[in-house]
């Protein structure tokens, strides 16, 4: 069963950074892309990035909203990926979900999610 | 570049068909059959539901199809049931590396 667990999220004061953890298990990660989609209270998701596999290069992008103050990383020995997100801000506060591409350029599986908060 | 469009809410009886839009540009659903829909129920995680335009993943019932006709993307429910009540968002492909989500959708079953 493919499983894809979050975790990292809290509450972080504005300019603050977090380093956010997806584990995943259940499916080949070291061949898959994984990507970080966000949601805020009462909103709907919003892309904000993607790295791909050793194979592709570990190539990383990001929504122009986060572009360059969010990074994506991944410990494939490990089935891990990380968000690493600076100078945060209020509107940065939302769940935020990883999720894997294992073909094609679908968002196949969702973590449950883990929430950040941004406030002073 | 703007989320793709698609209506804020859609309802239908049990047993009828509600079909969900999701629109668009020649740059990303109009030039990919990299369209996506979820389902998403209040506090869980999104549910992949199709995928590829018309795809179903195993598991979700063959009452959830999709289509595309130039820039637009279509989910219909078929015979929605109780448990179909819940939030669909579309996803494309846009090019460039980049993925983009509609508003969402809000279905209610009357």
């Amino acid at each position: 069963e493919v499983q894809l667990v979050e975790s990292g999220g809290g509450l972080v004061h504005p300019g603050g950074s977090l380093k956010l953890s997806c584990a995943a298990s259940g499916f080949t990660f070291s061949g898959s892309a994984i990507h970080w989609v966000r949601q805020a209270s009462g909103k709907g998701l919003e892309w904000v990035g993607r790295i791909r596999s050793k194979a592709n290069t570990y190539a990383t992008a990001y929504a122009a909203s986060v572009e360059g103050r969010f990074n994506i990383s991944r410990e494939d020995s490990k089935n891990t990926a990380y968000l690493q997100i600076n100078s945060l801000k209020s509107e940065d506060t939302a769940v935020y979900y990883c999720t894997s591409q294992m073909g094609g350029a679908t968002l196949d599986h969702w973590g449950q999610g883990t929430l950040v908060t941004v406030s002073s | 570049q703007s989320a793709l469009t698609q209506p804020p809410s859609a309802s239908g009886s049990p047993g009828q068909s509600v079909t969900i839009s999701c629109t668009g540009t020649s740059s990303d659903v109009g030039a990919y059959n990299y369209v996506s829909w979820y389902q998403e129920h209040p506090g869980k995680a999104p549910k992949l539901m199709i995928y590829e335009v018309t795809k179903r993943p195993s598991g979700v019932p063959d009452r959830f199809s999709g289509s595309k006709s130039g820039n637009t993307a279509s989910l219909t429910v078929s015979g929605l049931q109780a448990e179909d009540e819940a939030d669909y968002y579309c996803s494309s492909y846009t090019g460039n590396n980049i993925w983009m989500f509609g508003g969402g959708t809000k279905v209610t079953v009357l």
